[in-house]
């Protein structure tokens, strides 16, 4: 499978607990993405990765949030002392320069569903 | 500031109907992207379709067809003869051109259910 992966697919923890996600992306794509969605929403940036480069970050993203690509391949997410508003589905998503008119195209991964109880 | 609206939360439809999916977007860039993609209840984002703001040409894929008009600003998707398979949230996204801006722009989305 060359799509992209995520791992856990599921999380249930406590809040105040830390938990870390992973993305493995598609392996010739060096932009990476990290989105959030909660029920009934579309999903909300997060942050971006352009190979370990982390360029672009939201506000939506508390100190308690951080976010690595140490080698330009996968990336983790992290949230420290997590709270109840931090339950929703972790997407991560690839995409890869493509030289031409607006080629790129961000391909998801099937997501971390958190349940912070 | 930029936006997109899918009007329509839900959408109930019997099996072979035609259905269209409204989604209107607003950006000041000249240049951006829009798309279509389809959210199964695996939770899965599966891309649709990609359309550059300077191409409104319309597109068919099988059963599938978007309509795009820069001059109202619309991103309308039609599926027909729909399928029970078909089931799933359908979101529109908008993005804008080069740059480090990367980030995709997205509708709440239009639940669509196709019963048998």
């Amino acid at each position: 499978d060359t799509g992209v992966s995520q791992n856990p697919r599921h999380k249930i923890t406590k809040r105040g607990q830390n938990v870390t996600f992973r993305c493995d992306p598609i392996s010739e794509h060096n932009r990476l993405y990290w989105y959030r969605q909660t029920l009934g929403q579309g999903p909300e940036f997060l942050t971006y990765f352009q190979n370990e480069a982390q360029l672009e970050k939201s506000r939506l993203l508390s100190d308690r949030f951080s976010a690595e690509r140490p080698k330009g391949s996968f990336s983790t997410l992290e949230i420290q002392r997590t709270e109840q508003g931090d339950s929703a589905m972790y997407l991560c998503a690839s995409s890869s320069p493509v030289v031409g008119l607006g080629k790129e195209t961000q391909y998801f991964g099937p997501g971390t569903r958190l349940l912070v109880l | 500031a930029q936006k997109v609206t899918q009007a329509q939360t839900e959408i109930s439809v019997v099996e072979k109907e035609d259905v269209t999916l409204d989604c209107v977007y607003e950006t000041r860039d000249t240049t951006y992207y829009l798309f279509w993609y389809k959210q199964p209840p695996s939770g899965e984002l599966v891309f649709l379709i990609r359309r550059n703001s300077f191409d409104e040409q319309n597109e068919i894929s099988g059963r599938y067809s978007w309509n795009f008009q820069k001059s109202t600003s619309s991103f309308n998707f039609t599926i027909t003869a729909s399928q029970v398979v078909d089931s799933a949230v359908y979101f529109c996204a908008l993005a804008p051109w080069g740059g480090n801006n990367r980030k995709l722009i997205w509708g709440l989305g239009t639940s669509l259910a196709v019963n048998p």
